[in-house]
């Protein structure tokens, strides 16, 4: 079954505390990214990585670092944690996403509490 | 990306039709225009995309205005599993894949 997958799905920490969040997905995408959703604000990008070893910044990379070593993988990593980054993040991906037409597809999330 | 405009809230009853409307005047020439929606506690899931003419799917329809500066999704009969927020894009060419999602349109389903 095509499908991109996060873990872990619930994570409560504390601040400081390196923690990393793991992407994975099985369709041969190039082309993958991460967002987190808050109230009020909606989904808004992080990092998004075009190819392997190719990422950019999104619109809210403060705090976070990804990696893009292999094509189906793509962690976002957190190195210290504050209260401000608790979310719930999504990773998606497509195809390439150059044409307009493409759709991404996204993972079930993965809740983030840091106290 | 340019702007889209939704309504906050919208309800239905189940099994009936209903049609959730997206302005986005500013759109250009080239602009797809494309439907996520997110129920609850799940990430967003593609619904349906479209330029200038009218698209059907196995999930809903997509009816663009013929300005393109308006669309309606359609959903044709409503079920509790349809109640989610829905949202409207548009996705520019050679973008660097943002999508960029407003507050959507919060779509509650009644049986």
């Amino acid at each position: 079954e095509a499908q991109v997958t996060q873990n872990p799905r619930y994570l409560i920490t504390v601040t400081g505390k390196k923690l990393t969040v793991t992407c994975s997905q099985n369709m041969n995408h190039e082309y993958m990214s991460w967002y987190r959703q808050d109230p009020g604000l909606g989904l808004r990008q992080i990092y998004y990585s075009m190819n392997v070893e190719v990422t950019d910044k999104g619109d809210v990379p403060e705090g976070y670092k990804v990696s893009r070593k292999e094509k189906r993988n793509f962690p976002l990593i957190l190195e210290s944690p504050s209260p401000n980054q608790t979310s719930l993040y999504f990773c998606a991906s497509s195809l390439k996403n150059r044409a307009r037409q493409e759709t991404q597809y996204f993972g079930p999330g993965t809740r983030l509490l840091v106290l | 990306d340019a702007k889209t405009t939704q309504p906050n809230s919208m309800e239905s009853n189940e099994e009936e039709p209903v049609h959730l409307p997206c302005n986005h005047s500013t759109i250009s020439g080239t602009d797809y225009i494309h439907w996520y929606r997110q129920l609850p506690s799940q990430g967003p899931e593609y619904v349906i995309h479209g330029l200038t003419s009218n698209v059907n799917n196995r999930m809903a329809s997509l009816a663009i205005a013929e300005d393109r500066k308006s669309s309606t999704l359609i959903l044709h009969r409503a079920t509790l599993r349809d109640a989610a927020v829905y949202y409207c894009i548009l996705r520019l060419g050679g973008s660097q894949g943002n999508l960029i999602f407003g507050k959507g349109t919060k779509l509650s389903v009644k049986p």
